[in-house]
């Protein structure tokens, strides 16, 4: 069964450093999707990268990136430079051929960014 | 602007009294879908549609119907609410077509209070 791991509930970086966030997954399907999403306190889920399994680079948004290293089957976000309004809840998702488009998402990371 | 609504945003109802959350989507996507959030778990799906007339339990379906008679709605009905429903709820749509997963776009969220 395809399952994402966030082993950090919660993590703390002082403003303008980076913070890499962790993700694991386990599937055993070939093609499959990598998404994370930002849950700010006001609730929405915003998307903000998305990486495919066969995708040869590491993919990027502005100041976000994903570091997707597939034999370890992780797919950490990093963001850079951070600022006061990346605080939220961090998840990860994978999506995958054979799901119906069904999005698992791990049990979230809480991002605290520190003046 | 491409979004994805959902009405109403906060409910708050008793055990028993049926209920409807309405989903509308303005991006011709095929696939929609259900997920409730309850803290420490994640987002969880409960059913989705690939497309008109075309529905599926997702991991948790109990106590919930939807209906997919347009391609733009995907309300979701409550039939007996119970308090174990009482969660935070999101309406999600995407494209749908072979290969990699597309990202799914997600409504604000519907608070839901069952007493």
């Amino acid at each position: 069964a395809q399952k994402i791991t966030q082993t950090q509930p919660g993590m703390f970086v002082q403003e303008k450093e980076a913070v890499t966030l962790d993700c694991t997954y386990d599937t055993s399907d070939p093609s499959y999707g990598l998404f994370w999403y930002k849950q700010p306190s006001s609730g929405e889920m915003i998307f903000l990268i998305y990486q495919g399994s066969y995708d040869q680079q590491n993919a990027t948004e502005g100041r976000y990136s994903l570091n997707f290293q597939k034999a370890r089957k992780s797919a950490n976000l990093v963001i850079s430079a951070s600022q006061l309004g990346d605080s939220a809840m961090y998840f990860c998702a994978m999506s995958w051929t054979g799901s119906a488009r069904q999005l698992t998402f791990g049990s979230g990371t809480q991002l605290t960014v520190l003046p | 602007e491409a979004q994805v609504t959902q009405n109403p945003r906060y409910l708050i109802t008793v055990t028993g009294k049926k209920l409807t959350v309405t989903c509308s989507q303005n991006m011709n996507h095929e696939y929609m879908s259900w997920y409730r959030q309850d803290p420490g778990l994640g987002l969880r799906q409960i059913y989705y549609s690939m497309n008109v007339e075309v529905t599926d339990k997702g991991d948790v379906p109990e106590g919930y119907k939807v209906s997919r008679k347009e391609k733009r709605n995907f309300p979701l009905i409550l039939e007996s609410p119970s308090p174990n429903q009482t969660s935070l709820y999101f309406c999600a749509s995407s494209l749908l077509g072979t290969g990699v997963p597309y990202e799914q776009y997600f409504g604000p969220g519907t608070r839901l209070t069952v007493t």
